[in-house]
């Protein structure tokens, strides 16, 4: 069965420091999300991103962070200098539906460690 | 805004006992209603979604939720709880004009006693 993948599953890092946190959508969606989780808070949306573009992003979504999809394949997020409210379990999601009824799938998730 | 609050953070259950987990939502458009189940390591999976078709929804594994307007409520259930059942499950909702963001409850561990 076609699942999302996330990688690495754990990253640690220092404040101040870039950070690529990478995701593999499930091959024909068109649709990507992130979502974060910090330790005992809501799941919280982050940006949604559809034809080479952002759709909708949070005000959690600020300068800081960026999203891409280099290459067809892969989409990530960056976080410029991350901060050490940063840490959280990042989740990417995909689908291949718009509007209120998709089912997004979502992968295993990162977790980020800023020390 | 929408918004889900997830009544328990914590529920226990006998294995072969019901199983409830409590869901209420705030959302000013007719919503979309979902339950998400995280197991170990592992992605959010979709157990069930309610789209303004049958209030009773049923979805994987046996579970089932009832959407009540009413009470601004999307409780899941499941007659008989497995140990497999163990996990973390979220409630989440997404407003019903085409914005697909979803907005999510803080979760509820389900731990099943042998």
């Amino acid at each position: 069965e076609p699942e999302v993948t996330q990688t690495p599953s754990h990253q640690v890092t220092q404040m101040g420091q870039e950070v690529i946190l990478r995701c593999v959508p499930i091959s024909n969606h068109l649709y990507f999300y992130w979502y974060r989780q910090i330790l005992g808070q809501k799941v919280e949306f982050l940006v949604s991103f559809y034809n080479n573009e952002i759709s909708e992003k949070s005000e959690i979504f600020d300068d800081q962070f960026s999203v891409e999809r280099p290459d067809g394949s892969n989409f990530t997020l960056k976080i410029r200098s991350t901060k050490l409210e940063d840490s959280a379990m990042y989740f990417c999601a995909s689908s291949d539906n718009r509007g209120p009824y998709n089912e997004q799938f979502f992968g295993p998730g990162t977790r980020l460690t800023v020390l | 805004a929408q918004s889900v609050t997830q009544l328990d953070s914590h529920v226990s259950v006998s294995e072969g006992t019901p199983v409830l987990l409590r869901c209420n939502y705030s959302s000013s458009y007719s919503p979309s209603l979902f339950w998400y189940v995280q197991h170990p390591n592992k992605g959010l999976q979709l157990l069930l979604k309610y789209t303004s078709a049958a209030t009773l929804v049923k979805g994987i594994n046996g579970f089932e939720a009832e959407f009540k307007k009413s009470e601004t409520s999307f409780h899941l259930t499941k007659p008989s709880a497995h140990m497999s059942d163990a996990a973390e499950y979220f409630c989440a909702v997404s407003e019903n004009f085409g914005n697909e963001k979803l907005t999510f409850g803080t979760g509820t561990r389900l731990t099943i006693i042998p």
